[in-house]
Parts: structure tokens; sequence; C-alpha cells
């Protein structure tokens, strides 16, 4: 089955820890996204990468950092200079990283929870 | 910068009756506009994606219309039912990147 994949589905960290969470897609897309989202609010970008080894900040880019040294994965490391990190993460990709008008599609997300 | 409204937050109508949800955005400028389907605790599912040259996309049940002049979407969901209950979420395609809106929390009512 194609589609995307997160691990793990809920994560639990205590304050001033790193933590790294994962996205996989096998769709052989180019263009990979993570969003943030809280109650209330509608989903904020945080990094986007069109190509591997290369990605941009998006708006909330703080206390987050990525890498895309595969095609396939794009994994997200939320560092302990996030000041609230709580939330719901959601990775997404779509075929081309070019502005063209491709369809975004959604892994299941991970549930951050800092104690 | 894009601002994406969607009103109201919330809505509740009784099974069967057609469900009208609006989308709003400031920039035309737009390369589609996709709707998505997001129930609790899960991710969002695609529902239907409008390429900034169309009018509408259907999809069964489902209509989309866009008119990019005036900054508007509409999502009309026809003879709802208790399984559409969910938060619907319009996005607008720019430059390489999603806008979202808060979206609409529906509950359709048996």
């Amino acid at each position: 089955d194609g589609g995307i994949t997160q691990s793990p589905k809920y994560l639990f960290r205590k304050e001033g820890q790193n933590v790294t969470l994962s996205c996989e897609q096998n769709l052989n897309h180019d263009a990979m996204y993570w969003y943030r989202q809280d109650p209330g609010q509608g989903l904020r970008l945080i990094y986007y990468s069109q190509i591997v080894n290369d990605f941009q900040k998006g708006d909330i880019a703080e206390g987050y950092s990525v890498s895309r040294e595969k095609k396939e994965s794009f994994p997200l490391t939320v560092t302990s200079a996030q000041k609230n990190p709580t939330a719901f993460y959601l990775c997404a990709s779509n075929p081309r990283g070019s502005g063209t008008g491709n369809e975004q599609f959604f892994g299941p997300g991970t549930r951050l929870t800092v104690l | 910068k894009q601002e994406v409204t969607q009103i109201p937050a919330a809505l509740s109508v009784p099974e069967g009756e057609n469900l009208v949800l609006n989308c709003s955005f400031t920039d035309s400028a737009i390369y589609n506009l996709q709707w998505f389907r997001q129930d609790p605790g899960k991710g969002l599912t695609s529902l239907l994606l409008i390429q900034s040259s169309q009018r509408e996309q259907t999809s069964g049940r489902l209509n989309a219309s866009l008119d990019k002049s005036s900054g508007r979407s509409t999502l009309y969901i026809a003879a709802s039912q208790p399984g559409d209950s969910a938060t619907y979420l319009c996005a607008v395609g720019e430059n390489n990147r999603l806008a979202f809106g808060k979206g609409n929390q529906v509950v359709v009512i048996p």
C-alpha cells in the first residue's frame, strides 16, 4: 500500500529533551512538509523540502530542525529550544516540489506531549 | 500574507439536510484549492482538489466550487449523514505550500 507513515503515534517527552518524529512515504513524491496543529488553530507550516538535501523554513521553524537525506524520509526534531512543543504534528507530501497544482497527502499524525 | 477564513467554526445539521461550508481567502493569486476532512485525532483526508483554472469539482455527494476573483470556495455535501460528522478544512495552494483555514466542525444529528 502506498502512503505516508508517521511514528510514533503518541510521544511523551520531558522538558529539556530533544525528540525526533519520523515521517516516511513510498509515493515517490518529491516534496514533503511538516505542520503543527493546535486546538482551534489551523495547520501551521514548520518546514518543507522540495527535493533531497534541500529544505526551507516555514512560518514557525524556531525550535525545530529537519533533514532530507533520502527522498522517502523527512524526520523532524523538536529541540529543547521550542517553548511550547505539545501539539499534534502532521507530515505531508506532494508529487513535485514546484508550485503547480499538486494534491497534498497527509500522514496519520504524531501527538507529542511534554511532561 | 494569505489569510484563509472558514465561518462558522462549528455547526450542527439534521440528517438528510444539505451541508454548505464556506471558505474565503484574501489573495486570489493561487494555484489551487483543496478541501480536507479530519476526524478527531487523525490525519487529513483529501476530499477535492480544484485547480485555479476550474470552477468546480464533484465527487459523489460532494461538490466544491471556486470563485477566484471574489476569493471564495464553497463545499456542498448533499443529503448529509451521521458519518459526515468531522472537521472540514480548506487550504489554498500557493507556490510550494498550502495556507489553511481553521476548519468547520460539523455534527450531523441522526
